[in-house]
């Protein structure tokens, strides 16, 4: 099966680019998409992007359009979200999740702290 | 955009049954995707299409969705089950297609 393992924490300061790595392995990635997917304390779940393993086609909420790039480095099947000009609202646990096309995500990453500090 | 709309809380004695909704406009129209997250974890999706099971989640969890509300039902609630749960349906809004329900905290007496 597919897994998702994501790189460390991170701090940045106010203004700042912040870009968090997943890499995906397993024998099934054919057809999936990778989304992105934050949680701030005491928020709920929230919808970032995706990125098609295949074809490296992108889609973004409308909220963070501007402001996040998801990219992928097929080579190591590795897929980057970067997040501009953070502020503190930004601190969160983001994830990213697995799904093949517009179903349940099945599989997702162990989640990475960003935090924003002023 | 499309919203979905959950309760904040339920709580339940061990062993009774939980049943956490997600009400959307013709919601039952949709397949709905619940996922459970515990604490410093990460969401495990527990029901698919409304009312699947993926591999290793028990037959306790179970769901439906009709009209404008799904619902997850949790049989012989444990405390183990206890964590906040999420539905989840895709819409046809580009911009926003991936929608949450705001979570349930399922809190075990």
């Amino acid at each position: 099966q597919v897994q998702l393992v994501q790189s460390g924490a991170e701090v940045k300061k106010s203004g700042a680019s912040v870009k968090v790595s997943c890499k995906a392995s397993g024998y099934t990635l054919t057809g999936y998409d990778i989304s992105w997917v934050r949680q701030a304390t005491g928020q709920g779940l929230e919808y970032m992007g995706w990125l098609n393993l295949n074809s490296g086609n992108t889609g973004y909420a409308q909220k963070f359009q501007g402001r996040v790039t998801i990219t992928r480095d097929a080579s190591t099947n590795t897929i980057h979200l970067e997040l501009s000009r953070v502020r503190s609202e930004d601190t969160a646990v983001y994830y990213c999740a697995g799904a093949k096309g517009a179903v349940a995500f099945d599989v997702w990453g162990q989640g990475t702290l960003i935090t924003v500090s002023s | 955009s499309y919203v979905l709309t959950q309760p904040p809380s339920v709580s339940v004695a061990p062993g009774q049954t939980a049943r956490i909704t997600c009400g959307g406009k013709n919601i039952g129209r949709r397949s709905v995707h619940w996922y459970q997250r515990k604490p410093g974890q990460a969401p495990v999706l527990v029901l698919y299409d409304d009312r699947d099971r993926p591999s290793g989640i028990p037959d306790r969890f179970s769901g439906s969705n009709s009209g404008n509300t799904a619902t997850l039902t949790i049989s012989r609630v444990e405390a183990g089950d206890e964590a906040d749960f999420y539905c989840q349906v895709w819409d046809t809004d580009n911009n926003n297609p991936v929608v949450f329900g705001g979570g349930t905290k399922l809190t075990v007496l």
